[in-house]
């Protein structure tokens, strides 16, 4: 069964600095997501993306967030000068065109900001 | 903003009986959707049941079943014969135009 693939499943990066979390989504899929989890809090969405376009992000996508697709695979998150705050494990999901399609998820990438 | 309530941070259930996980929701639209997820140890979150608000029939997925009240915008989760491999994390989400909201999830046990 086709996957979501994340990589890498965990990032070290000192406060400031920028970190670029990638992931390819399931290949025939369109709409893709970002999602965060910080430990011991629930799963909060960040971003939708459709068409090479934000469709819907949450009121934490700031400045400081941005995404992109590069090329025809992978679908990147861009954290701009981290800060401790954004230690979490970050989700990418992917689904059908659809809305309410389900949404199938990577294993996630567990950022760890020091 | 949608919120999404699970009241229960901890269930336990033997193996072979049926447990209940509560899931609430607050929203004024009335076209949208609702899922449970589950989250294992692996991490990844994968899709148990969906339901669709405009259909007032509840969602059945093998074991997994739901009890959809729109009005008291309530969505429990129904486990029956419960395996070990049921224990897990489990989401309750809202989801409208492609904005999903997940509750804080529910960490269930299975006893042997």
């Amino acid at each position: 069964e086709p996957e979501v693939t994340q990589t890498p499943s965990h990032q070290v990066t000192q406060m400031g600095q920028e970190v670029i979390l990638r992931c390819v989504p399931i290949s025939n899929h369109l709409y893709f997501y970002w999602y965060r989890q910080i430990l011991g809090q629930k799963v909060e969405f960040l971003v939708s993306f459709y068409n090479n376009e934000i469709s819907e992000k949450s009121e934490i996508f700031d400045d400081q967030f941005s995404v992109e697709r590069p090329d025809g695979s992978n679908f990147t998150l861009k954290i701009r000068s981290t800060k401790l705050e954004d230690s979490a494990m970050y989700f990418c999901a992917s689904s059908e065109t659809l809305v309410g399609q389900p949404q199938h998820f990577g294993d996630g990438t567990r950022l760890s900001i020091l | 903003a949608q919120t999404v309530t699970q009241s229960q941070p901890e269930m336990s259930v033997q193996e072979a009986e049926t447990v209940t996980l509560s899931c609430t929701y607050d929203t004024s639209e009335s076209d949208y959707y609702l899922f449970w997820y589950k989250q294992p140890p692996s991490r990844q979150m994968i899709l148990v049941i969906r339901q669709e608000a405009y259909k007032q029939q509840n969602a059945t997925e093998n074991r997994f079943s739901v009890n959809f009240q729109k009005a008291a915008k309530s969505f429990s989760l129904k486990i029956s014969d419960s395996q070990l491999g049921d224990a897990a994390m489990y989401f309750c989400a809202y989801e409208r135009r492609n904005d999903m909201r997940f509750g804080a999830g529910t960490r269930l046990t299975v006893k042997p």
